[in-house]
């Protein structure tokens, strides 16, 4: 198992640009997350998914979107990067919450962006 | 508003001694408690969980220990190694948090050999 994969490990886009983080997981995990972890910071919730077709927002929305169109991917859209948007950015996935089995998400190793 | 807080943003320890990383948090709907780990240039790893029904849950030279009354949990490593050098990050879910994990700023632990 690859585990949770995420493309590209860098980028730098200048503002008002746009780019798609790529998100996969091959466990058939049903929720998936996507977080952001600015310096000296935890992690914040951007957008979650319980399943396909199914997604909801977390903490820090705005600026991003996200679709969840297999129970595999899930792409996090940037529209009109600003600098505020400089962070690296984790996806995770986990079983449902609250049945059987661990409740703890496994993460993809990160994109760090930086938005000039 | 913080709803788990990690006071210590560092903490050093020797070889071989024992390391107490702490953790608060303020809403006592929270019924389930994570530690990830996270080295550099790596996502976080799950390291060990307690329920709020526990007090206490042993997982090698891991233990963490839950004090509901005070909302305080932590974590103890023992012996602690020079491999356990990275970032600790608390993270509570439950019911107030609609199943959405909540994460502590972190504590960089250095372990001195």
């Amino acid at each position: 198992n690859a585990g949770v994969t995420q493309t590209p490990k860098f980028r730098i886009l200048k503002i008002g640009q746009s780019m798609t983080l790529q998100c996969t997981q091959d466990m058939n995990h049903n929720y998936m997350y996507w977080y952001r972890q600015d310096p000296g910071m935890g992690l914040k919730l951007i957008y979650y998914s319980v399943g396909a077709g199914i997604t909801d927002k977390g903490e820090v929305p705005n600026g991003y979107n996200v679709s969840r169109s297999t129970t595999e991917d899930f792409p996090l859209r940037l529209e009109l990067a600003a600098p505020s948007q400089t962070s690296v950015y984790f996806c995770a996935s986990s079983y449902t919450p609250g049945l059987a089995g661990g409740r703890e998400q496994y993460f993809g190793p990160g994109t760090r962006l930086t938005v000039t | 508003d913080q709803q788990v807080k990690q006071n210590s943003p560092s903490l050093s320890v020797q070889e071989g001694r024992i390391s107490i990383l702490n953790c608060d948090y303020t809403n006592s709907m929270f019924d389930y408690f994570l530690w990830y780990k996270k080295y550099p240039a790596e996502g976080p790893t799950f390291l060990i969980s307690i329920s709020s029904i526990k007090d206490k849950n042993e997982d090698g030279r891991f233990t963490v220990f839950l004090n509901k009354s005070a909302k305080h949990l932590s974590l103890h490593i023992v012996p602690s190694q020079p491999g356990d050098s990275a970032v600790y990050f608390c993270a509570t879910e439950g019911t107030a948090g609609g199943f959405k994990t909540i994460f502590g700023a972190g504590t960089r632990l250095f372990v001195k050999a």
